[in-house]
């Protein structure tokens, strides 16, 4: 596609329930990037992507999140028993090479209430 | 640990001249990148400097030392569309994990 996408654009959910991000990045992009973002605040690394694999999940804040990436495209962020705590606009980026301009997407607005 | 340091605000006068600086402390460097965000809106790209010196692209500029972990984004001839939040992120060799700032808020007054 032409750019990043993301979907959905906002999402509101109850406490506890799952929930799943999608990324769709620029077709060729070899490195994927999430992040999260409070409101005013920087950017949260979450998890990078080269390729399929993920070398740093470092940035992931428990274990009930995870995410996949498949056939070196498409990404899901799945935040399981979702709390208060993970609202927050979650960012996807991709880019040609690792150390290159990274692109964004618009992002998908959580709110867990 | 890793840590970048840059001013959470700064304010200026349209048409003049601004320098958002910024420090880092990483283990690992390979470049420093610098993007912008407007309010609502998704980063989007700057500049780059993987050398030491000045990167120039139209109004803005980006600066880089290696040796004193810093460099500089400097806009001019400011206009109020520049209003915007500004973010230096560093590149890590080791991963190419981008470590990012906090973000600087441009205010720009007529």
């Amino acid at each position: 596609g032409a750019g990043v996408s993301q979907s959905p654009s906002n999402k509101v959910t109850e406490k506890g329930k799952d929930v799943e991000l999608r990324c769709d990045p620029i077709s060729g992009h070899t490195a994927l990037y999430w992040y999260r973002q409070s409101l005013g605040q920087g950017l949260e690394f979450l998890i990078y992507f080269q390729g399929n694999s993920a070398p740093d999940k470092s940035g992931l804040p428990s274990d009930r999140f995870s995410a996949e990436r498949t056939g070196g495209s498409v990404s899901t962020l799945t935040i399981q028993r979702t709390q208060q705590e993970d609202s927050a606009v979650y960012l996807c980026a991709s880019s040609r090479q690792p150390n290159t301009e990274a692109f964004f997407g618009q992002g998908t607005r959580l709110t867990v209430v | 640990g890793q840590s970048l340091e840059q001013p959470s605000e700064v304010t200026a006068v349209e048409g003049a001249i601004v320098q958002i600086n910024c420090t880092y402390q990483t283990s690992g460097f390979y470049g420093l990148s610098w993007y912008q965000q407007h309010d609502g809106g998704a980063p989007t790209f700057l500049s780059y400097n993987a050398l030491d010196g000045l990167e120039e692209t139209g109004r803005f500029s980006s600066f880089l030392s290696r040796s004193d972990s810093y460099g500089y984004l400097l806009l001019q001839e400011l206009q109020m569309k520049d209003s915007a939040s500004y973010f230096c992120a560093v590149i890590r060799d080791s991963n190419y994990q981008l470590i990012w700032g906090a973000g600087t808020k441009l205010i720009i007054k007529p």
